[in-house]
C-alpha cells in the first residue's frame, strides 16, 4: 500500500510553453503534498508545501507564479511550470503525507517516481 | 537552522564486505531522522527512521542506522554489502513538530563492486 505515482514521467517541451505534472496518491488519502526540484547529482530542494484545500506554501527563492500547484483533491496535486526555460529542465519528484499524521509500515511520507523535464 | 550533511559523495565497498554512509544533522530539540535510497531515475524509496527508542535501528533491506545523540550523527550501516544496494542514499531530518518538511542532505552515492 501507500504508493504515489507521478505523470508524466518524461515532458519534453518547448521554451515558453507550459507542462503540467500530477501526483496521485493511489491509495490513500493525502492531506499534505510537498513538491520538490533535483538537480544532476544533487539533494532534493523543497519547492512547496501543497494542502488540500487551500493555497499552497512556497520555499523561499521559488516563484510562486512560475511553479504553479493545485491540491483540488486528497489524492491529486498539480505542478503546473508556466512559461518553461531551459533552465526549468530538471526532475521533479513529489511526495505525499499519510493523512492525520498516520504511519503506513512505519513510514509516514512517500514519493512518487519522478518526472524529468526538458526544456528545448 | 535544520541542517543535514553527508560528507562522502561517494562510497565504494566490496560486496561481502560491511558498509557505513554517514550522515550528521543540526537541528533544534528532538530529531526525526531517515533514510532513503534512489536508484536511477526513481522516487526515493524508505529505509528506516527513528524517532525515539532504541538508537540502533533497523529497516529494509538489512540496513540499520544508528542514532548518536553527543555526535549528532546518524550513520546508515548494512553488515554485508550487495551489488544491488548500488543507488544513490539520502539522509533526511524533520522537526518533530510543525509542517512534516524534510531537509535532505546531499546523498551519497555507494559503489559495490563484485
Amino acid at each position: 500500500g501507500a504508493v504515489v505515482s507521478q505523470h508524466p514521467s518524461w515532458v519534453i517541451c518547448k521554451s515558453g510553453t507550459s507542462v503540467k505534472i500530477e501526483c496521485r496518491s493511489l491509495d490513500f488519502q493525502a492531506t499534505t503534498m510537498f513538491w520538490y526540484r533535483q538537480f544532476p547529482k544533487q539533494s532534493l530542494m523543497l519547492m512547496a508545501t501543497s494542502n488540500e484545500g487551500s493555497k499552497a506554501t512556497y520555499e523561499q527563492g521559488v516563484e510562486k507564479d512560475k511553479f504553479l500547484i493545485n491540491h483540488a483533491s486528497l489524492t491529486l496535486s498539480t505542478l503546473t511550470v508556466t512559461s518553461a526555460h531551459p533552465e526549468d529542465s530538471s526532475f521533479y519528484i513529489c511526495s505525499a503525507r499519510v493523512l492525520a499524521g498516520g504511519i503506513v509500515g512505519d513510514n509516514e511520507q512517500f514519493f512518487g517516481p519522478g518526472t524529468r523535464l526538458t526544456v528545448l | 537552522a535544520q541542517s543535514v550533511a553527508q560528507p562522502e559523495d561517494q562510497v565504494n565497498v566490496a560486496e561481502g564486505n560491511p558498509l557505513t554512509v554517514k550522515c550528521t544533522y543540526s537541528v533544534s530539540g528532538n530529531p526525526y531522522l531517515f533514510w532513503y535510497v534512489q536508484y536511477p531515475n526513481r522516487g526515493l524509496q524508505f529505509l528506516l527512521k527513528y524517532i525515539t527508542g532504541d538508537n540502533l535501528v533497523k529497516g529494509s533491506y538489512g540496513f540499520e542506522a544508528e542514532f548518536n545523540k553527543s555526535q549528532t550523527s546518524f550513520h546508515l550501516k548494512k553488515p554485508s554489502a550487495l551489488v544491488s544496494d548500488s543507488a544513490l542514499y539520502f539522509c533526511a531530518v524533520r522537526s518533530p513538530s510543525g509542517t512534516y518538511k524534510y531537509i535532505f542532505g546531499t546523498g551519497t552515492r555507494l559503489k559495490v563492486l563484485a
